[in-house]
């Protein structure tokens, strides 16, 4: 199993560009969520979904946008990247009990 | 902010020796869960621990919770240079669901 994927490992944007990160899990699990860490820092969640067809708000989702259409999938979307949005992007998964979270490699996101 | 902050921030020792990091968080908790991050990579689960538990142990890492002064400790025994890393605590309030909050980290140094 290859557990939580994310793609691209890096990226580059300029300023007003957008872009989806990827992320799909094999586990079956229902709940997957987006952080981002910033240097220095923890990680700070942008949005969650506790099963296909549900998403919510974290704690900085503003400039984010999702959606999960199936329970494999929970793709990110910059529609109009920013200087503030460069950081490394988590993807995570949560298995039945809800407890321990399991993250993906990380996507790197510069932007210019 | 329900933010649990860890203490120290950074923390160098000598291979063989003990390690020990604290977690401070905010309000009441569901559970306390540790995690470690090696340069680059993602973040790992290393143990759990619920609301209603004192002390967990799992290999060389020793947990212990009170959750009458909102805090955490996390020990590893007889260091390794391996275990060079990033270790962050996270506090899950929800009763059900898991959304995690990210302490800032403590940076552990392990010198061969």
């Amino acid at each position: 199993n290859a557990g939580v994927t994310q793609t691209p490992k890096f990226q580059v944007l300029k300023t007003g560009q957008s872009m989806t990160l990827q992320c799909a899990q094999d586990m079956n699990h229902e709940y997957m969520s987006w952080y981002r860490q910033d240097p220095g820092m923890g990680l700070r969640l942008i949005h969650y979904s506790v099963g296909a067809g549900i998403t919510d708000q974290g704690e900085v989702p503003n400039g984010y946008n999702v959606s999960r259409s199936t329970t494999e999938d929970f793709p990110l979307r910059l529609l109009s990247a920013a200087p503030s949005q460069t950081s490394v992007y988590f993807c995570a998964t949560c298995g039945r009990t809800q407890e321990t979270q399991y993250f993906g490699p990380g996507t790197r996101l510069l932007v210019l | 902010s329900q933010q649990g902050e860890e203490d120290p921030q950074a923390l160098s020792i000598q291979e063989g020796e003990n390690a020990t990091m604290n977690c401070s968080y905010k309000t009441s908790i569901n559970n306390l869960q540790w995690y470690r991050q090696n340069s680059g990579r993602g973040l790992v689960h290393l143990i759990l621990i619920r609301s209603n538990e004192r002390e967990k142990h799992s290999g060389r890492l020793r947990v212990t919770l009170d959750t009458s002064k909102k805090s955490s400790s996390l020990l590893i025994t007889a260091s390794r240079a391996a275990d060079t890393a990033s270790y962050f605590c996270a506090t899950d309030y929800r009763t059900s669901g898991s959304r995690l909050t990210f302490g800032e980290g403590t940076q552990l140094t392990v010198n061969p």
